[in-house]
């Protein structure tokens, strides 16, 4: 099993309508969730990223996050033409510590 | 973010042939990354470019078939060498920077490259 999963679609939608893309995933370590737009011919840009649970905003753009579920959405509002895109889903883990190792220097 | 410029852009070769991508980004970065996306796929890590010291690379890589070099904290380059067919793909530089409090990836426009 993919630790991420992606609908590769391809996705066809009329102007004006609200898209909804979703990623799943496996991996409970992780913790920061990013959505990246590649338009054709481009490099990936960061379009939205965030840490926690719930849902954040941006203008038409919406990223939610459902960590019980393990899936993200991202959803367009009033898709424009200039939406056109392929949109990826990205995502990290947290830190991890080791134990830690206790100095001390003797004078 | 940081600005990030490869070079070439695309390039179509010949099978046996060895091709230098160069990445140069606008400001000093510790690690620089380089990607594979061949169509229909998402990004594969190739390796991570380590600024004195040798690239780490990720399962499936070896460093005979993409050397890299990293002689500074703004350029990197990554070879495709005794390329084939299968080496078509779009490879991207990357480098890690804060969007707000959070450490993500900014990429360069990627190097679509075509092996005959």
């Amino acid at each position: 099993q993919k630790e991420v999963e992606q609908d590769p679609g391809p996705l066809s939608v009329p102007e004006g309508a609200i898209v909804s893309l979703n990623c799943t995933y496996s991996n409970s370590a992780f913790q920061y969730f990013m959505w990246y737009r590649q338009y054709s011919r481009k490099g990936p840009e960061l379009l939205m990223y965030t840490y926690s649970s719930g849902n954040k905003e941006d203008g038409r753009f919406t990223a939610q996050v459902d960590k019980s579920s393990k899936y993200i959405s991202l959803f367009i509002r009033d898709s424009q033409p200039s939406d056109s895109a392929t949109y990826l889903c990205a995502m990290r883990a947290q830190f991890y510590f080791g134990t830690g190792t206790s100095l001390t220097v003797i004078p | 973010s940081a600005v990030i410029s490869q070079k070439p852009s695309r390039d179509i070769c010949q099978r046996g042939t060895s091709l230098t991508i160069q990445c140069q980004v606008d400001s000093q970065v510790t690690m620089m990354f380089w990607y594979r996306q061949q169509p229909g796929q998402s990004l594969t890590l190739i390796a991570t470019a380590n600024q004195g010291s040798e690239a780490t690379y990720e399962s499936g890589f070896v460093i005979d078939k993409f050397p890299i070099s990293r002689p500074n904290l703004t350029f990197s380059t990554l070879t495709v060498s005794n390329m084939s067919p299968e080496d078509s793909s779009i490879y991207l530089c990357s480098v890690e920077g804060l969007a707000g409090l959070q450490e993500t990836q900014y990429f360069g426009p990627g190097t679509r490259l075509l092996v005959l």
